[in-house]
């Protein structure tokens, strides 16, 4: 089944204590992005990678860190959250298919419910 | 800044009762508009993505239309049942990325 996965689904943690968000996706896809969704706002892009090793700043890069060292994965760092960063993040990764100039159809994961206390 | 706006923010309707509502987007370098329905605690899914002013796609009670000179769109759900309950996010696609608006949450009453 085509899908993209994120782990954990649930976290609460402390403020300063690292943790890393994996999302995962089965699809091939070239490009891979990362978002938080807060309340009466519409998701905002973290980061995106358009391919292995390619990683730019979305527009709430602040306090996180991305890498993409393989297509299929695209792990979200927090290095010392905060609780500003408490919030819904949602991986997503995208196709962009033969002949469809720049159409593409987005995927995402299930989110992942994050609390720093 | 690029400004996505869906309104209402939330909408209670009957089972039964067919509605609507409204994603403005900038007029100017439009790429494409992309409807996506989001249950609780799933992924959100892509319901259509349109190109073309005018354009109406359709996916059994539920559609959508394109009107990208004045930069909006309208979706639409027929006979409303208990299982269209979700939000309902649209997304304008310019020249770098996809831009979201907040967001139509959608509760059908039984």
């Amino acid at each position: 089944e085509a899908q993209v996965t994120q782990n954990p689904r649930y976290l609460i943690t402390v403020t300063g204590k690292k943790l890393t968000v994996t999302c995962s996706q089965n699809m091939n896809h070239e490009y891979m992005s990362w978002y938080r969704q807060d309340p009466g706002l519409g998701l905002r892009q973290i980061y995106y990678s358009m391919n292995v090793e390619v990683t730019d700043k979305g527009d709430v890069p602040e306090g996180y860190k991305v890498s993409r060292k393989e297509k299929r994965n695209f792990p979200l760092i927090l290095e010392s959250p905060s609780p500003n960063q408490t919030s819904l993040y949602f991986c997503a990764s995208r196709l962009r298919p033969r002949g469809a100039g720049n159409l593409y159809v987005q995927y995402f994961g299930p989110g992942t419910r994050l609390t720093v206390t | 800044i690029l400004n996505v706006e869906q309104s209402p923010q939330s909408l209670h309707v009957q089972e039964g009762d067919s509605t609507n509502f409204t994603c403005s987007f900038p007029s100017s370098n439009f790429y494409a508009l992309h409807w996506y329905r989001w249950e609780t605690a799933k992924s959100p899914e892509a319901l259509f993505v349109m190109t073309l002013n005018g354009d109406e796609k359709k996916k059994g009670r539920i559609s959508a239309t394109l009107n990208t000179k004045e930069g909006y769109s309208y979706l639409y759900i027929k006979g409303s049942q208990p299982e269209d309950s979700a939000t309902y996010l649209c997304a304008f696609q310019g020249a770098q990325k996809l831009v979201f608006g907040q967001g139509t949450r959608l509760t059908i009453n039984p």
